[in-house]
């Protein structure tokens, strides 16, 4: 067990819809990170949160965003639904922002599939 | 922009056989290079990590050697077991901010 957990665990939608993917990281830990896991692209780093404040971006799509709160957990909104954002999303957390030292803890994932 | 290669899977040995999954990476500073290790139904754990030229990572029997003038960061290990089956990411990162993923090795290992 990482520490860091996720929820929902799994979630069935139809394109179109919203929905909200919630992650808590480990005690301690103030950096939040969200990726997303295809068949098709691999592990795609999506964003990065340190301390409540967005610290770095990857391949995230305008239809989705992502925000921490001041109790450090986080939430990834995804709207406008396709099929193709069927995957398994995941999230991590560190204890710093930024350096070469700076490892990763994974939580369970959500897997979302779009009907 | 960096990006992690690693050989294409699935990989299927017999236990205790020798194991070696090739990892280079392109990047245009010194990242420091991670394995991770993927159970099925679980998120990624840390493997093992080096963040400068020449270091060794290691853990659970598994070693990887940081090599800057081959760019590369193989995966090792001496004698596999069933329990080892799992998806293995090598990975940079520059700065400690966004992670670069390789697409991943499947290895089964049968008894």
């Amino acid at each position: 067990d990482s520490g860091v957990t996720q929820t929902p665990k799994h979630l069935i939608t139809a394109t179109g819809q919203r929905v909200t993917l919630r992650c808590s990281p480990r005690s301690g830990d103030l950096s939040v990170y969200w990726y997303q896991q295809s068949l098709d692209q691999g592990l795609q780093f999506l964003i990065q949160y340190y301390n409540g404040e967005e610290r770095a971006k990857g391949n995230i799509l305008e239809r989705f965003s992502a925000q921490q709160f001041p109790d450090l957990h986080s939430e990834l909104n995804l709207s406008s639904l396709e099929l193709g954002d069927s995957a398994l999303y995941f999230c991590a957390s560190s204890v710093a922002g930024a350096g070469g030292n700076n490892e990763q803890f994974f939580g369970p994932g959500t897997r979302l599939t779009v009907l | 922009g960096d990006s992690v290669t690693q050989m294409e899977g699935p990989v299927t040995l017999s236990e205790e056989a020798f194991l070696t999954i090739n990892c280079t990476y392109t990047a245009t500073g010194y990242p420091s290079l991670f394995w991770y290790v993927q159970y099925p139904g679980e998120g990624l754990q840390l493997l093992l990590k080096a963040t400068k030229a020449d270091d060794k990572g290691s853990n659970k029997g598994f070693e990887a050697t940081y090599r800057k003038e081959t760019t590369s960061f193989h995966l090792e290990k001496g004698s596999v077991q069933v329990s080892d089956s799992a998806v293995y990411f090598c990975a940079l990162t520059e700065y400690g901010q966004n992670f670069v993923f390789g697409p991943g090795t499947r290895l089964s290992v049968l008894p």
